[in-house]
């Protein structure tokens, strides 16, 4: 399967607590985003980058969470003294960019439960 | 900033047809389609570029209308496999492809 993967697909953790999710893009794909999802609404963006490069970051985007992808391949979600509000799906996303515009491919998620 | 989506909801008899529109207050550039069912992640269906494109995907085939600012997905003679949430995505100008999804419409088909 050569498909966005992520991991963990679940993760229950105590409010408070650091979580930090996986996201392996599609081969070869330069793009990769982060997008939350809750309940009965569409994905909402997060972050993006392009290569090891982080271009684009929400303004919903707070202190408590950062991104990587240092190797221009995989990427990480971290989210530090997690709330109650963080509970969502995770969904990492991937796309190849030779110019114009490119549709992305989306992961399964992680869904993250904040008790 | 983000695409509204109507209807919210529909229910379909197998084989009849439906329309999910897609509209936004501003510039586009282009409008994503995708499918995503109950636990699973979204499905791309297909992108629409120019104002007046339309394109088509087995049964499912979608307008846009640069202009109005308006996507609409077509989808005929629906299939119990089409049942799911559809999602509008768009891009404006100078957004980087940072997609903005519309609140989904919730499709159900029915034997």
């Amino acid at each position: 399967d050569t498909g966005v993967s992520q991991d963990p697909r679940h993760k229950i953790t105590k409010r408070g607590q650091n979580v930090t999710f996986r996201c392996d893009p599609i081969s070869e794909h330069n793009r990769l985003y982060w997008y939350r999802q809750t309940l009965g609404q569409g994905p909402e963006f997060l972050t993006y980058f392009q290569n090891e490069a982080q271009l684009e970051k929400s303004r919903l985007l707070s202190d408590r969470f950062s991104a990587e992808r240092p190797k221009g391949s995989f990427s990480t979600l971290e989210i530090q003294r997690t709330e109650q509000g963080d509970s969502a799906m995770y969904l990492c996303a991937s796309s190849l960019t030779p110019s114009g515009v490119y549709e992305q491919y989306f992961g399964p998620g992680t869904r993250l439960t904040v008790t | 900033q983000q695409p509204v989506q109507s209807p919210q909801a529909v229910i379909l008899r197998e084989g009849e047809d439906a329309v999910i529109n897609c509209s936004s207050s501003k510039a586009l550039y282009s409008v994503h389609w995708y499918r995503q069912k109950h636990g699973e992640a979204p499905v791309f269906l297909m992108i629409l570029l120019k104002g007046g494109e339309q394109k088509g995907h087995e049964k499912i085939s979608a307008s846009f209308n640069e202009k109005k600012q308006q996507s609409s997905l077509y989808l005929t003679a629906s299939q119990l496999s089409y049942s799911g949430t559809y999602f509008c995505g768009t891009v404006g100008y100078n957004a980087g492809n940072m997609l903005t999804f519309g609140g989904g419409t919730r499709l159900m088909v029915k034997p």
